[in-house]
């Protein structure tokens, strides 16, 4: 099974900070990725998919990168709305997800 | 409009059987998979199972395997997630969400695009 490592675990930022997260594979996954956003209590919602396809009314400010075994989402000005967990997935596994705090 | 819609919130005792559901509209039921998604209080996501309600194929999650059951009456457009005998330890949020693919370049990438409102369950006696 392809284990996935997220990182880091939890962050502080401030609104307009830019934000990277990251997840590694253990092996390659050809771009098999995809992010999701969950606020508290509510169902996750998908940002990405195939590493760096934004989802249809996502946000410019996310984008998704990387290949092979390392792969990043950015929020290039974080804006309040934003503080959120965020979760990295490849087909049947999920990250361990990064907390973003205010700061 | 594509929804997923859970049945309510479950309180049962430990050795209890329970059946949640997850009903689909808005789209061909039948022609993509639903997924079953566990969270436990204030932890991570983690992967259950897939069914495909078109002829009921359906893996799990080795984690799973032999813990719950997922099944499918794609008449009424509806999933389901079934245990036997609860344990404290199923006290979770369970949700469900359609597992959508995109392929390109002789890859294929898979995820969850539509996702229910969630079903918590809590196991105490």
């Amino acid at each position: 099974d392809i284990q996935m490592t997220q990182s880091p675990s939890s962050l502080s930022a401030s609104v307009g900070d830019r934000v990277t997260i990251t997840c590694r594979a253990s092996q390659g996954i050809s771009n098999s990725l995809a992010w999701y956003q969950q606020k508290p209590g509510k169902a996750p919602k998908l940002l990405l998919y195939a590493a760096s396809r934004l989802e249809s009314g996502v946000p410019s400010r996310f984008s998704g990168s990387g290949s092979g075994t390392d792969y990043t989402l950015t929020i290039s000005s974080l804006q309040p709305e934003d503080f959120a967990t965020y979760y990295c997935q490849q087909s049947e596994t999920f990250g361990q997800g990064t907390k973003v705090e205010i700061k | 409009e594509v929804q997923l819609v859970q049945s309510g919130a479950e309180v049962k005792k430990p050795g209890e059987s329970l059946k949640i559901s997850c009903k689909g509209s808005g789209y061909s039921f039948t022609s993509y998979w639903i997924g079953w998604v566990r969270q436990m209080p204030g932890k991570g996501l983690e992967w259950m199972g897939i069914i495909y309600p078109g002829d009921s194929d359906t893996r799990y999650s080795p984690s799973f395997q032999g813990q719950v059951t997922i099944s499918a009456d794609k008449s009424i457009s509806t999933a389901y997630l079934q245990w036997s005998s609860l344990k404290a330890s199923d006290t979770a949020m369970y949700y469900c969400a359609r597992r959508a693919r995109y392929c390109s370049g002789g890859s294929c990438s898979h995820n969850f695009d539509y996702w229910g409102q969630g079903t918590l369950v809590t196991v105490s006696s």
